[in-house]
């Protein structure tokens, strides 16, 4: 069993759609980090939580310790969203989701 | 500010040979740690490296061997390649003791033929 749970694992919106991705966790964290990797592979770090709620844009994340759960919100969606979103946890090394296809079509 | 550099950016070799990929930590950051993603799948935990040391250890086998230098550049070493080898490479840098603040590179594209 993977130690890090995404859903959806593919998603298709139109462009303006309000996006929920959730993940979920079966370790003890550090932090949580929402990732974004572009085809071609590079990848970009959104978000690094360890409590609460962060915005940045038209991205919200927020993660409930308790629950072991987080949510990446994207509102007010574009066509240059589309990409996969990772959610992956720390502690002494990170452990990986395997990702959400996200593709916004205009 | 550079932020984490691999090379090559692409690569092909054969079954059978060996490869080493190499990357440069964000400038600030001492430690290394080095991935694999397969196509489709989540990226997994190979090794770490600090203070030139092999730090911990995911589920890889020893093909899989590492290194890094004093002005913490790293590189990844493999052994007899195997078609399943072939995946992206990523390297991501940070510093010591933090929960996060990880910064990852554009990864090394390896093909095995």
């Amino acid at each position: 069993k993977n130690e890090v749970e995404q859903s959806p694992q593919n998603l298709t919106a139109q462009e303006g759609e309000f996006i929920t991705i959730n993940c979920s966790y079966s370790v003890g964290i550090s932090a949580l980090h929402w990732l974004q990797q572009h085809p071609g592979g590079g990848i970009v770090s959104l978000f690094m939580l360890s409590s609460g709620k962060k915005k940045h844009g038209r991205l919200i994340a927020t993660i409930n310790i308790q629950e072991k759960h987080s949510s990446l919100h994207i509102t007010a969606s574009h066509p240059r969203d589309s990409a996969v979103y990772i959610c992956a946890v720390s502690r002494n090394q990170f452990y990986f989701g395997t990702g959400t296809s996200l593709t916004v079509i205009p | 500010d550079a932020g984490v550099t691999q090379s090559p950016t692409h690569l092909i070799k054969t079954r059978g040979q060996q490869v080493t990929l190499r990357c440069s930590p964000k400038s600030g950051h001492d430690t290394v740690s080095w991935y694999q993603q397969a196509l489709g799948q989540g990226p997994q935990f190979i090794f770490q490296y600090y203070e030139e040391e092999e730090r911990q250890r995911g589920n890889f086998p020893d093909r899989f061997s590492g290194h890094q230098f004093p002005n913490y550049s790293s590189e990844l070493n493999v052994n007899a390649l195997l078609l399943g080898d072939s995946a992206l490479y990523l390297c991501a840098s940070s510093l010591p003791g933090q929960g996060g603040g990880y910064t990852f590179g554009s990864g090394t594209r390896l093909t095995v033929v």
